[in-house]
């Protein structure tokens, strides 16, 4: 039972760069988070999804966007990266009233 | 003002002292969660409250929903619970999104 997955764990990124930050999940969760840990604050939300097909944004969603075309995955792309997007990115995931949340173990990212 | 308030932002114990955390919250909420975050990064559910009282292990976790207040106390603290301890508030309004509050960093000395 692996949770939720995120890949990479760690990246280095230039100004100007993209990639996708891979999050996956096999509980089945119908809700899935993307939040990013910037030091000395709380966890922001930046996009979420309560569904296949179904993705919306969160506090801080500038700068990147998400994907849902399976239960499973909920991909994170940054297009044109900047160095305001350095920060450590946490997958989550939840069932619709069940309430616990399931966290991944983090992307740290820099961008240089 | 943050919708989810901790304090203290930073502790420091000896071991085996009597440990509590608080948080303050100014929404409405459906839930509260309490979570972990060792230092190597990963973040691990200890509770979700709606009311009342939960106890596993040293860990126990109170809310009073009228006065908007939770803790976390952590009994006979270990070097082992050294991390940084989470409050989360599930308010109302469905996508079951949570509000972080900033953390509060724990150190427990032998």
């Amino acid at each position: 039972n692996a949770g939720v997955t995120q890949t990479p764990k760690f990246r280095i990124l230039k100004i100007g760069q993209s990639m996708t930050l891979q999050c996956a999940q096999d509980m089945n969760h119908n809700y899935m988070y993307w939040y990013r840990q910037d030091p000395g604050m709380g966890l922001k939300l930046i996009y979420y999804s309560v569904g296949a097909g179904i993705t919306d944004k969160g506090e801080v969603p500038n700068g990147y966007n998400v994907s849902r075309s399976t239960t499973e995955d909920f991909p994170l792309r940054l297009e044109l990266a900047a160095p305001s997007q350095t920060s450590v990115y946490f997958c989550a995931s939840t069932l619709e009233g069940v309430y616990g949340y399931t966290f991944g173990s983090g992307t740290r990212l820099t961008v240089v | 003002k943050n919708e989810v308030e901790q304090s203290p932002q930073n502790l420091t114990a000896q071991e085996g002292e009597f440990i509590t955390i608080n948080c303050s919250y100014s929404v409405g909420i459906s839930a509260l969660h309490w979570l972990q975050q060792h230092p190597g990064g990963g973040i691990v559910s200890l509770f979700m409250l709606s009311s009342g009282k939960k106890k596993h292990g040293r860990l126990i976790a109170t809310i009073n929903i009228q006065e908007k207040h939770s803790s976390l106390h952590i009994t006979a603290s270990h070097p082992r619970d050294s991390a940084v301890y989470i409050c989360a508030v599930r308010s109302w309004g469905g996508s079951e999104k949570l509000v972080f509050g900033k953390g509060t960093k724990l150190t427990v000395n032998p």
